[in-house]
């Protein structure tokens, strides 16, 4: 069936370097999609999200990448501070039973070392 | 202003008991969403409200599950004859508008961590 599925589980980077994280998802008929960020002991939190008519969209910090040939999204975190540690979760928007519904992956835990 | 708040934040219980878990949205928002999360997952989708009825229940596990929002705002997921599978995070979300729309983001609540022994 559909998913949605992440490649690395873990991922560990100094403070100051950029981290990826990277996400695969199957369904081609996805239109949109968002990334969370989840602290422990707390839900998840927006981050970012991008349309499937388009290819890039940065916030602060934040860049997500959308490669609707190869199914692909990823996350790109500028400049990691410790305040990034977290677990990482891709979401794609998926129509079901007439709703748009979140379907989320597994996640990614980034592990930032100051 | 306020974010989305959950009580408990932990239930402990024993195989067998019924439990019930409150939501409290962002007011004035419409949608709400109860979500599962088992350790190491992401959260799973349970049921979806628009206002007062519940208009899509199809990632509730069995019967033993139900929710309600009787006045479109707060909401409680009713959990009977639990079981040590019932045992995760329960995240509720809410959202300004319905899911009829793909855009659409959701405010997540910190979850209640439920333990059936």
């Amino acid at each position: 069936g559909e998913s949605v599925g992440l490649h690395l589980p873990t991922l560990s980077v100094q403070e100051g370097d950029n981290s990826i994280i990277n996400c695969a998802y199957s369904n081609s008929a996805s239109d949109y999609f968002i990334w969370y960020k989840q602290e422990s002991g707390k839900g998840p939190q927006f981050i970012i999200d991008i349309r499937s008519n388009m290819d890039k969209r940065q916030g602060q910090r934040v860049t997500v990448l959308l490669n609707k040939t190869v199914k692909h999204l990823s996350l790109q975190i500028a400049a990691t501070q410790p305040g990034d540690s977290a677990v990482y979760f891709c979401a794609e928007n998926s129509l079901s039973g007439g709703s748009y519904i979140p379907t989320f992956g597994r996640g990614t835990s980034l592990i930032v070392h100051p | 202003g306020a974010g989305v708040s959950q009580t408990p934040s932990n239930k402990v219980t024993e195989k067998g008991k019924y439990v019930e878990l409150r939501c409290d949205p962002i007011s004035g928002h419409t949608a709400l969403y109860w979500y599962r999360q088992s350790l190491g997952q992401g959260p799973e989708f349970l049921i979806y409200f628009q206002g007062t009825g519940a208009a899509d229940d199809s990632g509730l596990p069995n019967d033993r599950f139900f929710a309600v929002r009787p006045e479109g705002s707060v909401s409680t997921l009713k959990i009977q004859r639990t079981e040590r599978g019932d045992s995760a995070v329960y995240l509720c979300a809410s959202s300004a508008g319905g899911p009829g729309t793909p855009y659409n983001e959701q405010f997540f609540g910190p979850g209640t961590r439920l333990t059936v022994l």
